[in-house]
């Protein structure tokens, strides 16, 4: 089956720096969407790839969807408190069903 | 106002208990899900209602039936429980089942002692 991986785990950065997650995709998928996930929260809908090869910025964060629509990334631009919580990449492929990544959980130091 | 609401919030029960759990969405979608997110925070479907319709079941034991009496609504009853199944348990919905953005609620906390 349709099987989404992230990377890394867990992030911790001081506020200020840059951070990256990774989402690896073992089938092609229809889009991309990523998900954000506070603590004590739930899941919040970010942002929603489909066509190869996109770029999308919202504020500090940028999201590509790979070229071969198989992986995805999501860059944070100068962390802020704000942006602590657990960032999930989740992969749609030919069925309904939206298979998630484990996660990515980030903290950051004030 | 809340799109996607869940009850209880918090469930606490013992072992061999049965209990439900029940979801509603007032933003007029056609498919809507139950998710188990267990304590490393991984995200696992559960099942999808389509229009009332079951249209994913994942390999969950039986003693999880979901029901739908109507669009608006989707339950979950869990027999039988087992330690096991503590989670935190999403609901959420969609426009349909094509590739549309998920509306999580709060989620349901379930302890089994």
């Amino acid at each position: 089956g349709q099987q989404v991986m992230q990377i890394p785990q867990y992030q911790h950065v001081q506020e200020g720096e840059d951070f990256t997650t990774y989402c690896n995709s073992s089938t092609t998928l229809s889009n991309i969407q990523w998900y954000k996930q506070r603590p004590g929260g739930h899941p919040v809908f970010l942002i929603q790839l489909v066509k190869s090869g996109e770029v999308k910025k919202q504020k500090r964060l940028t999201f590509q969807f790979g070229e071969a629509k198989k992986n995805s990334s999501l860059h944070i631009t100068a962390t802020q408190t704000t942006d602590v919580g657990t960032y999930f990449c989740a992969g749609q492929g030919s069925n309904y069903k939206l298979t998630f990544g484990k996660g990515t959980l980030l903290t950051v130091n004030p | 106002d809340t799109a996607v609401s869940q009850t209880p919030k918090y469930l606490v029960t013992q072992m061999g208990n049965d209990k439900s759990i029940k979801c509603e969405q007032n933003l007029g979608h056609d498919t809507m899900y139950w998710y188990k997110q267990d304590s490393k925070k991984f995200l696992k479907i559960m099942f999808s209602y389509n229009n009332k319709e079951l249209i994913i079941n994942e390999t969950v034991p039986n003693r999880f039936s979901p029901k739908s009496p109507d669009k608006a609504h989707l339950n979950l009853h869990i027999n039988s429980l087992e330690l096991g199944d503590s989670a935190v348990y999403f609901c959420a919905s969609s426009l349909d089942s094509n590739d549309y953005e998920q509306y999580f609620g709060p989620g349901t906390r379930l302890t089994v002692t």
